[in-house]
């Protein structure tokens, strides 16, 4: 247990849904990341929050939505995905996002396939 | 950007030491880390070394930096079925604060 914890674990979607992930950590960390795995690329980060604020958006298409409502939870929204969204998705929390000592905390993941 | 490269496969027996192996681009990466993930569960922290140190020790976990070549490797000493899993290199990239991962490599011990 790394303290922070993802809902759903798996998730099989199709690509007019409209379906969130959520995130919660109990470190009492000020910020929260998302990254995608797929099975053919290394890791790849797509939001940062840090302070409830996003600072960091890498290139994300607008089918992905982020929201952070509070230091202890996040939310990915999804609609109309595409198949090659399918991939793991983690989230991970560390103390400060500015800090270059900050070590980031994974949760087990989001199993999600897009039909 | 920072890449970050790794063999995809190792194989060892059990009681063998392991020696993943991991090259980067990035000099200025300040924090070079170790994750394991083992099947069906997220990355777990190993061990993080800075880069003004050449080893890290930690119990059965040795890091080694060369800085020259930008080189990082992770050995496990005495290694177990239950190391078995993927092990993922990442880099701090300093100007985005972000870190890039390396593609991981999968670790089978054999009994």
């Amino acid at each position: 247990e790394t303290g922070v914890t993802q809902t759903p674990r798996h998730l099989v979607m199709g690509m007019t849904n409209k379906k969130s992930l959520k995130c919660e950590q109990h470190l009492g960390h000020n910020a929260m990341y998302w990254y995608k795995q797929s099975a053919k690329k290394p890791l790849e980060l797509m939001f940062v929050y840090n302070f409830k604020e996003q600072t960091e958006n890498n290139s994300v298409p607008s089918r992905f939505s982020p929201e952070c409502p509070n230091s202890s939870h996040l939310f990915l929204h999804l609609h109309t995905l595409q198949p090659e969204d399918s991939a793991l998705y983690l989230c991970a929390s560390s103390q400060d996002w500015t800090v270059f000592t900050d070590t980031q905390y994974f949760g087990p993941g989001t199993r999600l396939t897009v039909l | 950007g920072e890449d970050v490269e790794q063999s995809l496969f190792l194989s060892v027996r059990e009681g063998d030491s392991s020696v993943i192996n991991c090259t980067y681009t990035d000099s200025s990466s300040t924090y070079l880390y170790w994750y394991k993930q083992e099947p069906g569960a997220g990355l777990q922290l190993l061990t993080y070394i800075f880069s003004n140190m050449d080893m890290k020790q930690d119990q059965r976990l040795t890091v080694l930096l060369n800085k020259k070549d930008k080189h990082l490797s992770l050995r496990i000493a005495d290694t177990q079925t239950g190391d078995s899993a993927i092990y993922f290199c990442a880099g701090m990239d300093t100007g985005r604060r972000a870190l890039t991962f390396g593609s991981g490599t999968r670790l089978q011990v054999q009994p």
